[in-house]
């Protein structure tokens, strides 16, 4: 079945710098979307980007179907950022059966 | 605005009991519901996903007996954990999506967390 794998695993960063999150799927994804999972549990959608770039706020996420990869930039980093990172494909196209990853988890310290 | 509201937000149960947790969209009418579950230290694995006017479907490693869902309506689903055992424990969310369109992805409510004596 299909594979999602997300580096790093964790990442530590001082308040302002710039993180960058991969995800690499083992087949063709035809949705790919980035979420967010508070420390709470709860997860809300960041990015939905099954190819080329798209941007909001301070996220940058940039798609290669062919090469089968994802990134994920976040700019000037804040606190308020920490927190888990999910990457999730769907091979149907419909978002009904999404396939995650384990995840980056992120600490942003003052 | 459009929101997924799952309750309770936590539980706990013995050993060999069931619970019931219920998932309600608020705002708008979900076409299909689908029911993940996190346990610790792993990922999000889809359990079944339930679409109006199709059947349920569950996922390998998950079975109706065990997990049986309804979805009675466009606003509400509920599952039920039946004989529960500590690799039953993590959280489980609920995401709804609103229509057919296929490039919108579910909205998910807050989880709950299910912890097994």
């Amino acid at each position: 079945g299909q594979q999602v794998q997300q580096s790093p695993a964790s990442l530590v960063l001082q308040e302002g710098e710039n993180a960058e999150l991969q995800c690499n799927f083992s087949s063709t994804a035809t949705q790919l979307q980035w979420f967010y999972q508070s420390p709470g549990g709860s997860l809300v959608s960041l990015l939905s980007n099954p190819s080329g770039t798209k941007h909001t706020g301070r996220l940058t996420s940039t798609t290669v179907t062919k090469e089968r990869r994802s990134s994920l930039h976040i700019s000037s980093s804040q606190t308020t950022d920490s927190g888990t990172y999910l990457c999730a494909i769907d091979e149907s196209g419909s978002f009904n059966k999404l396939t995650f990853g384990a995840g980056t988890r992120l600490a942003v310290c003052p | 605005g459009a929101l997924v509201y799952q309750y309770p937000r936590r539980t706990i149960c013995k050993s060999g009991t069931s619970m019931r947790m219920e998932c309600q969209a608020v705002g708008f009418q979900a076409t299909s519901v689908a029911w993940y579950r996190q346990s610790p230290q792993k990922t999000f694995e889809l359990i079944a996903l339930s679409t109006v006017n199709s059947a349920i479907k569950y996922e390998q490693n998950f079975t109706q007996e065990k997990f049986p869902i309804s979805h009675p309506n466009l606003s509400f689903s509920s599952m039920t954990v039946l004989n529960a055992y500590l690799e039953d424990r993590g959280l489980y969310l609920c995401g709804a999506r609103a229509d057919r369109a296929d490039n919108q992805a579910p909205l998910f409510g807050e989880g709950t967390r299910l912890s097994v004596l």
